[in-house]
């Protein structure tokens, strides 16, 4: 069964370093996503992407945070300047469209030091 | 905006018990209802969904849930855990129009004691 797979699954960066979470989608799915999941607390909706622009956003995904689809293929994460408080796990998903399930990856779990 | 709302942080249940987890949702519009599953060190896994239909809906290993619109309920049940039914189970929800934003609960720890 075709899945979402996210790289790293590990990320180690200092604060007010760039990280670049990568993700790839499954390949007929029009629709993706990223949430993040910070120790212990809920999973929370950070942004939506469709038709190559973001179509929702949540206020956590603020001017150091972006996203990009560069090709057919990669979805990714951008955070510009990481703070302490960015350490989460990351999950990418996409879908085919409205009503059908959002698949997940497996997380990206970022470590800021 | 829709809001979810999971009772019980924390299920510990013995094996071959049946188990309830709770799950309330507040919303304006219609929306799609979900369970997820995380294992330890794992991403979200779709056990079920309700999108229209029958309010009683099977998902994978043995689970199911009842979606009841007056009490803007969605538990999920099994009849008899195991061992490997340990893990974290989220509710979730999405209006269904516009942007699919999936909105969670808190989670629920299921924990299950031989």
């Amino acid at each position: 069964e075709p899945e979402v797979t996210q790289t790293p699954s590990h990320q180690v960066t200092q604060m007010g370093q760039e990280v670049i979470l990568r993700c790839v989608p499954i390949s007929n799915h029009l629709y993706f996503y990223w949430y993040r999941q910070i120790l212990g607390q809920k999973v929370e909706f950070l942004v939506s992407f469709y038709n190559n622009e973001i179509s929702e956003k949540s206020e956590i995904f603020d001017d150091q945070f972006s996203v990009e689809r560069p090709d057919g293929s990669n979805f990714t994460l951008k955070i510009r300047s990481t703070k302490l408080e960015d350490s989460a796990m990351y999950f990418c998903a996409s879908s085919v469209g409205i009503g059908s399930p959002l698949h997940f990856g497996n997380g990206t779990r970022l470590t800021v030091t | 905006a829709q809001s979810v709302t999971q009772l019980d942080s924390q299920v510990p249940v013995f094996e071959e018990a049946p188990v309830e987890l709770r799950c309330n949702y507040s919303s304006s519009v219609s929306v799609y209802l979900f369970w997820y599953v995380q294992y330890p060190n794992q991403g979200l896994q779709l056990l079920l969904k309700y999108l229209s239909g029958s309010t009683l809906v099977k998902g994978i290993n043995g689970f199911e849930a009842e979606f009841n619109k007056s009490q803007t309920s969605f538990h999920l049940r099994k009849p008899s855990v195991h061992i490997s039914d340990t893990a974290e189970y989220f509710c979730a929800v999405t209006a269904q129009q516009g942007a699919q934003k999936l909105v969670f609960g808190q989670g629920t720890r299921l924990t299950i004691n031989p």
